[in-house]
């Protein structure tokens, strides 16, 4: 069955700082992955995604994500982390069948 | 509207009694997703529409747990004799074109609390 985990359940940086959130899946094929994000009071945002081709991904918000095979990992970065961005991130992988799983979440907070 | 629409944002009730959750997606979207967000935890898949009909509602904890969308738009989660552990936010989210991989725009959701 397919699984998400997200290792880090909160990280503190400082703005400008440059920031990693990992994502690690588990899933028999090539999964489609995603980074959704959460800010209070807010509906979830999708921030990028992966299908297929490179395996560097960009997104929204100057965010990007690298999709590692031989790691089964998805993680997400940014060069320099902005006090706007504090908020909870979700890695998701979605099969074929649609039924899209969600890691626990890890909060950002941002420390000015 | 723009986005997907939940309603009610925030419902209290007591246990034992029944409640239902509104979710309006975006207009042309035909598939729906309903998810559940304990505190702490990402969201938990519940059920999937396409269209008119459950196309995969593997995720439903148990019998006490329904959903409809009879007019393939508009959907109603309904949850039967609540218990304390049904608290959570139920999420909606809607797909242009569901699988595979289709994005999902989400709403604010509706945080339920079972006394």
């Amino acid at each position: 069955a397919q699984s998400v985990t997200q290792p880090d359940i909160h990280i503190t940086v400082s703005e400008g700082a440059s920031l990693e959130l990992r994502c690690n899946y588990s899933y028999g094929a090539t999964p489609y992955l995603f980074w959704y994000v959460q800010s209070p009071g807010q509906g979830l945002q999708l921030l990028l995604k992966y299908f297929s081709g490179d395996t560097l991904v960009q997104g929204i918000k100057g965010f990007e994500a690298e999709f590692k095979r031989s790691q089964s990992s998805f993680n997400l970065r940014k060069p320099s982390v902005h006090w706007s961005d504090a908020a909870e991130y979700f890695c998701a992988v979605g099969p074929l069948n649609n039924d899209m799983r969600f890691g626990a979440g890890t909060r950002l907070t941002v420390k000015p | 509207g723009a986005g997907v629409s939940q309603t009610p944002s925030n419902k209290v009730t007591e246990k034992g009694k029944y409640v239902e959750l509104r979710c309006d997606p975006i207009s042309g979207h035909t598939a729906l997703y309903w998810y559940r967000q304990s505190l702490g935890q990402g969201p938990e898949f519940l059920i999937y529409f396409q269209g008119t009909g459950a196309a995969d509602d593997s995720g439903l904890p148990n019998d006490r747990f329904f959903a409809v969308r009879p007019e393939g738009s508009v959907s109603t989660l309904k949850i039967q004799r609540t218990e304390r552990g049904d608290s959570a936010v139920y999420l909606c989210a809607s797909s242009p074109q569901g699988a595979p991989g289709g994005e999902l725009f989400f709403g604010e959701g509706s945080r339920l609390t079972v006394l």
